[in-house]
């Protein structure tokens, strides 16, 4: 299995920081990486796929970067409806689709 | 824009059997890759295995190691409705089940969930 490791597991900021959440994939991935938002008691919400490639209607504070084994997704400026939880996901391999622990983004 | 209306709650017992149902309006079931994620409370997500359509009648399924002979996905194209069927319960498996369809093993769109307990 490709084990996906997310840090850091928790993040205190405030509305207006640059945000920036990192995600380690235990092989080479390429660029077959997403990011997902999970609100508590809602579903996941893609964001980027392809590593850094913008959903449509995700708002461009939003921003993937990285390759291979390393990924980085930021956010720009922090906005209220921003206070969530983020998951990466590799699907260059279905032996099985992993994800990431997670990263909760708190008030600071 | 596809959208994905998941069955209801459900309690079971230990030992017992589930089938959560997905529901696809906006597009066609057969034009779909369906997967199946879960996520206990308060943890992080976890892939369950994929139902890919293929030409002709069957199609094709992917499942976790973790959940080989216990899972069992299945679609019916009649009524653009998939299913994913989990047997011999445990207290562990109670987590909130999402259906979710995406074109290369990514995810679009997601079903609201159904939560699951498993207890005696």
């Amino acid at each position: 299995d490709i084990q996906m490791t997310q840090s850091p597991s928790t993040l205190s900021a405030s509305v207006g920081d640059r945000v920036t959440i990192s995600c380690r994939a235990s092989q080479s991935i390429s660029s077959w990486l997403a990011w997902y938002q999970q609100e508590p008691g809602k579903a996941p919400k893609l964001l980027i796929y392809k590593a850094s490639s913008l959903e449509s209607g995700v708002p461009s504070r939003f921003s993937g970067s990285g390759s291979g084994t390393e990924f980085t997704l930021t956010i720009s400026s922090l906005q209220p409806d921003d206070f969530a939880t983020y998951y990466c996901q590799q699907y260059n391999s279905y032996s099985p689709l992993t994800f990431g622990g997670g990263t909760k983004v708190e008030i600071k | 824009q596809v959208h994905l209306v998941q069955s209801g709650a459900e309690v079971k017992k230990p030992g017992a059997s589930m089938k959560v149902s997905c529901k696809v309006s906006g597009n066609t079931l057969s034009e779909l890759s369906m997967h199946w994620v879960r996520q206990a409370p308060g943890k992080g997500l976890e892939w369950m295995g994929s139902f890919d359509p293929e030409d002709g009648e069957e199609g094709e399924t992917i499942y976790a190691q973790k959940f080989q002979g216990r899972v069992t996905m299945t679609e019916d194209t009649s009524t653009d409705t998939a299913y994913m069927e989990l047997s011999s319960l445990r207290s562990e498996d109670t987590a909130v089940y999402y259906c979710a369809t995406g074109s290369l093993g990514y995810f679009h769109y997601w079903g609201q969930g159904t939560l699951v307990t498993v207890s005696s």
